[in-house]
């Protein structure tokens, strides 16, 4: 098993570009996330799925969609991208929401 | 949502040093999970406490729950370097939301 895969590693982006965090799993987990760390912050959850179809928000979604349409797969789209969403962001997947999370490795986004 | 809260939020050990870290809620838990990330890693789980008073082991590490299931904490005996990181606590009510996290610094 693979467990959590995050691409990409590293990314830079100019304001008001776009772009896409893709994430996916290979444990058949039903339950998705995407964080964002800051220095100071924590992990604060962005969005989340507890199915395929379904799509909820965390605490922070403001700038970012998501889409669920397959189990395996959770992507986390940027729209218009701003400084302020420069962090580094981790995926995590487990059977739901109340079972121990399996994170990636994160995306280190600088948005200059 | 609910909210919970870690102090300290820094602590610097000397090896072989016991400490605690507290993790706090003014509501009570659903239950509560224990995380640990190294620098530049991404969080690993380490526990999940569901019971109010239930008390958990893990080598040099001693998890706890409170009565009012509102506080938990983590208890690290004889610190190593091997302990640095950065512990989360996190509250699943449906959905994980984590504390700010108390980032250990162990000095040899």
């Amino acid at each position: 098993n693979a467990g959590v895969t995050q691409t990409p590693k590293f990314q830079v982006l100019k304001t008001g570009q776009s772009m896409t965090l893709q994430c996916a799993q290979d444990m058949n987990h039903e339950y998705m996330s995407w964080y964002r760390q800051d220095p100071g912050m924590g992990l604060r959850l962005i969005h989340y799925s507890v199915g395929a179809g379904i799509t909820d928000q965390g605490e922070v979604p403001n700038g970012y969609n998501v889409s669920r349409s397959t189990t395996e797969d959770f992507p986390l789209r940027l729209l218009s991208a701003a400084p302020s969403q420069t962090s580094v962001y981790f995926c995590a997947s487990s059977y739901t929401g109340t079972q121990p999370q399996h994170f990636g490795d994160g995306t280190r986004l600088s948005i200059l | 949502g609910q909210q919970v809260m870690q102090i300290p939020q820094y602590q610097h050990v000397q090896e072989g040093e016991d400490f605690t870290t507290y993790c706090n809620s003014s509501t009570t838990l659903s239950n509560i999970q224990w995380y640990k990330q190294r620098p530049g890693g991404h969080p690993v789980f380490l526990i999940q406490l569901v019971k109010s008073g239930e008390v958990k082991k893990q080598k040099r590490l001693t998890f706890q729950f409170g009565e009012a299931k509102k506080n938990s904490s983590l208890h690290i005996t004889a610190t190593q370097t091997t302990d640095v990181g950065t512990y989360f606590c996190a509250d699943s009510w449906g959905k994980l939301q984590f504390g700010a996290g108390t980032q250990v610094v162990v000095t040899p």
